[in-house]
């Protein structure tokens, strides 16, 4: 079963805008990831944030954390056609299997 | 550094066939992980190895689907027979510890007909 769920499953944006993904999830985790795949790069891990942590930054990404709503958010500033990509969240609910549970993804579109 | 090396790429079988495949994970990384991704969907963990002891194979088709790695480096991942749902990319992934990100290779894309 799916743990985590993208919301929307699609965006289609104007390069230079900004990007917001949502992703939900069901259990408690003990780290939450994002990854970006498309048909270039394959699978490429993005973010990784612990249950502790609420907000983290990699150069032109944000991803915040609420562990009280099960939530998780990626944001993508000023976007550029590279980002067009489908971003999946992951979870680790920890317990010594690490395994990711992954969603079905957001499908995102840069349009120039 | 080298990434994780996956052959074959391709792959086409016949339904009942047997097919495997062969997953190098990057340098001394002692966690490797077979995922299956069906089209549209997000990966789906199939089996996790510490070294060469299996971690969690729960989702683990065991009536079909076998998993080695010996020696604590490469792994094969057989499927035998194969079924038509068996047609998806089989993603193979490594990491530096348990709770650590995940570098996955390029996949192998299997079509069963």
């Amino acid at each position: 079963s799916q743990q985590g769920e993208e919301d929307p499953q699609a965006l289609s944006i104007q390069e230079g805008e900004n990007a917001t993904m949502n992703c939900s999830y069901k259990t408690s985790i003990n780290n939450l990831q994002w990854y970006r795949q498309n048909s270039g790069r394959g699978l490429v891990h993005l973010i990784l944030i612990r249950s502790n942590e609420r907000e983290k930054h990699s150069g032109r990404l944000r991803v915040t954390l609420d562990t009280s709503k099960k939530s998780s958010s990626l944001l993508i500033t000023a976007s550029r056609a590279a980002d067009t990509a489908s971003y999946f969240c992951a979870t680790d609910v920890g317990g010594g299997a690490d395994g990711l549970t992954f969603g079905k993804g957001t499908h995102l579109i840069i349009q120039p | 550094e080298a990434g994780v090396a996956q052959s074959p790429r391709y792959k086409i079988i016949e339904k009942r066939q047997s097919v495997a495949f062969w997953c190098n994970p990057i340098s001394g990384h002692a966690t490797l992980y077979w995922y299956q991704q069906i089209l549209g969907q997000g990966p789906k963990l199939l089996i996790q190895f510490q070294n060469n002891g299996v971690v969690d194979d729960s989702q683990l088709p065991k009536d079909r689907f076998s998993a080695e790695r010996l020696k604590g480096v490469d792994s094969t991942l057989k499927i035998q027979p194969a079924k038509l749902e068996d047609s998806a990319v089989y993603l193979c992934a490594s990491s530096l510890a348990q709770g650590r990100e995940q570098y996955f290779g390029p996949g192998t894309r299997l079509t069963v007909t």
